[in-house]
């Protein structure tokens, strides 16, 4: 099974900011890769599929990259709306989820 | 709308089963494989099982496998997963997702809001 491994777990940031998350697989892979927003109470959302494609609706400041075994989740000048979880998920074989970063106000 | 709603959680003694549904509207169901995702309370996302367009082939999670069986019926457009030998650690919402395409191996573009099990005495 491929293991998902999220860094950092919590990440404190102000509006404005540049944040990166990093996603590092057990083993290799292709671009199988996607990332999630969800919020307290709520459902994930998908915000990155194929480890680079933004998903129709999803604001342009989310970009992802990577291949391989590292995956990065950048978001660009920060806004309100993105204090929330991420996640990313392997989908080479079966489904994995790294165990998420949560964004919170600094 | 695009939209799946879950139903059949509950309180369930350890041992138990319940029967989940995923009641899909606003596309082509048929189209597309599905899988169920659940969230243990204060937890991340574990990824339960998938299954096929077709219904055919179908997978698990090894902390899983052999209690939960997973199924579909296209024609009412729902899919369902029966949940049996039921532990504490099963405790969760339970997500149904929709893949972005017929692939089994595919990220998940629309999500249900969830159905919550306890397995407790």
């Amino acid at each position: 099974d491929i293991q998902m491994t999220q860094s950092p777990s919590t990440l404190s940031a102000s509006v404005g900011d540049r944040v990166t998350i990093t996603c590092r697989a057990s083993q290799s892979f292709n671009t199988w890769l996607a990332w999630y927003q969800q919020k307290a109470g709520q459902a994930p959302k998908l915000l990155i599929y194929k480890a680079s494609n933004l998903e129709t609706g999803v604001p342009s400041r989310f970009s992802g990259s990577g291949s391989g075994t590292e995956f990065t989740l950048t978001i660009n000048s920060l806004q309100p709306d993105d204090f929330a979880t991420y996640y990313c998920q392997q989908y080479d074989s079966y489904s994995t989820f790294g165990q998420g970063t949560k964004v919170e106000i600094k | 709308e695009v939209q799946l709603l879950e139903s059949g959680g509950g309180l369930v003694q350890p041992g138990g089963s319940l029967r989940l549904s995923c009641a899909a509207s606003g596309f082509t169901f048929g189209n597309y494989a599905m899988s169920w995702v659940r969230q243990a309370p204060g937890k991340g996302l574990e990824w339960v099982s998938v299954i096929s367009v077709s219904g055919d082939n179908t997978y698990y999670a090894d902390s899983v496998r052999g209690r939960f069986t997973i199924s579909r019926d296209n024609s009412k457009n729902t899919m369902y997963l029966q949940v049996n030998s039921l532990r504490a650690d099963d405790t969760a919402v339970y997500y149904c997702a929709k893949h972005r395409g017929w692939d089994t191996y595919d990220a998940f573009d629309i999500w249900g809001q969830g159905t919550m099990v306890t397995v407790s005495s």
